[in-house]
């Protein structure tokens, strides 16, 4: 499988435990991309990847979360002291080196976050 | 005002029909569209992108894109029920690297 993988698939934690999820990219993307979406709603930008350093983050990304990409390669992100609204699926993409106009950014299949 | 609207729907059509989704969006500077289909609890799949005003045809998808009054469609001809699903327009902002995304459309397509 040449897609996005993201790892674990599902995870269930207490209010104010930390967690960690991870993100392979399509093996030659060099941009990496993470996303929330909530129930109803669209995906929301929460911070992009290229190469190892981190570009864009958008003022959802709490002081709570951080993201990074040590190699250029799998990027991970941790939320700590987790509270209930951060339940939702976060989602990873990748997109080819070219980006510029077309930018096409593929998904994973997510990581979905239950907070108890 | 939301950047990227669609309507929420459902929207139902009968199988063989042709499925028409809209979007509007606010920033007049935007570039570049996509649509992503998302089945019920899986991500979503890139289905198309547009750039430039008219028609982009693949398959039995149809993107359309006006940006003079900042829209753009997605048709979808012969319609399966394995089309139903949610349809995500998305946005590419203005920084290049982050997509809008509308709420989605339900699509609903009956045997």
């Amino acid at each position: 499988d040449t897609g996005v993988s993201q790892n674990p698939r599902h995870k269930i934690t207490k209010r104010g435990q930390n967690v960690t999820f991870r993100c392979d990219p399509i093996s030659e993307h060099n941009r990496l991309y993470w996303y929330r979406q909530t129930l109803g709603q669209g995906p929301e930008f929460l911070t992009y990847f290229q190469n190892e350093a981190q570009l864009e983050k958008s003022r959802l990304l709490s002081d709570r979360f951080s993201a990074e990409r040590p190699k250029g390669s799998f990027s991970t992100l941790e939320i700590q002291r987790t509270e209930q609204g951060d339940s939702a699926m976060y989602l990873c993409a990748s997109s080819f080196p070219a980006g510029g106009a077309y930018n096409e950014q593929f998904f994973g299949p997510g990581t979905r976050l239950t907070v108890l | 005002q939301k950047e990227v609207e669609q309507n929420s729907g459902p929207l139902s059509v009968p199988e063989g029909a042709i499925a028409s989704l809209n979007c509007t969006y606010s920033d007049r500077g935007s570039q570049s569209f996509f649509w992503y289909r998302q089945y019920s609890g899986k991500s979503p799949e890139l289905i198309m992108f547009i750039y430039s005003n008219g028609d982009k045809e693949d398959g039995r998808f149809t993107a359309q894109l006006n940006k003079a009054s900042q829209y753009v469609s997605l048709l979808i001809r012969d319609s399966q029920p394995s089309d139903s699903a949610t349809y995500l327009c998305a946005v590419l902002s203005n920084s290049g690297y982050a997509l809008n995304f509308g709420k989605g459309t339900s699509l609903l397509v009956t045997p």
